[in-house]
């Protein structure tokens, strides 16, 4: 069974700071794997998407990485502002749905 | 703007009550899905829909009905409400299974 987790469960920077996301899966038979992030209250707004065949997915100050032989996907963020403060959310699909891990609450303070 | 709707927003239904939660796409999406987030479950797949006319149980199915009413539309119903079943609900759609998803802004539902 696919199962997905996400370190740290929350994290809290000074604004500027590099800073990086991590997710882990157990199955490295997916097709792909997406970024999300969600604001209190608010739906998933979807920031990267990387096909299995890719390496990484860059836009903006965001970059994500994918290595399907470790099981593992990170999220760069640099020059962190008190606007990245949200959930972040990766997951995973092997075929016709989603996996999701439980999300890294991200704190950015001016 | 194009995307994923979803009526209502919120909702208070008394236990034993029904309700159907609408969705709709205009990407002309083939798949869409029925997601329901819970603090320390994360996010479980209920139902979806791999294309017009079929349907198919997801994680958590029990106490929910679907009906994927035409392309644009994938509907979720509860019969019988229970507390339980309070919950934030997230339709989302993708083109096929193997790309990227789209989700709608979520329903807020509370069973008293």
């Amino acid at each position: 069974k696919q199962e997905v987790t996400q370190i740290p469960a929350a994290l809290s920077v000074p604004e500027g700071e590099n800073l990086v996301l991590n997710c882990s899966f157990t199955d490295s038979a997916i097709y792909n794997l997406q970024w999300f992030r969600q604001d209190p209250g608010k739906g998933l707004t979807s920031l990267l998407l990387i096909q299995s065949s890719q390496r990484e997915q860059t836009s903006g100050r965001l970059n994500a990485s994918l290595d399907k032989s470790s099981g593992r996907s990170t999220l760069y963020i640099a020059a962190s502002q008190p606007g990245d403060s949200a959930t972040y959310l990766c997951a995973v699909s092997p075929g016709g749905k989603l996996i999701f891990g439980q999300g890294t609450e991200l704190s950015v303070k001016p | 703007n194009a995307g994923v709707t979803q009526t209502p927003k919120f909702q208070v239904l008394k236990t034993g009550q029904s309700m159907t939660l609408q969705c709709a796409q205009d990407m002309n999406h083939n798949s869409m899905y029925w997601y329901r987030q819970d603090p320390g479950m994360g996010l479980r797949l209920i139902y979806y829909s791999a294309s017009e006319g079929t349907t198919d149980k997801g994680e958590v199915p029990n106490g929910y009905n679907v009906s994927r009413l035409n392309k644009r539309e994938f509907s979720l119903r509860l019969e019988s409400a229970a507390p339980s079943q309070t919950s934030v609900y997230f339709c989302a759609s993708n083109p096929a299974y193997n790309y990227g998803y789209t989700f709608g802004s979520g329903t807020r539902l509370t069973v008293v």
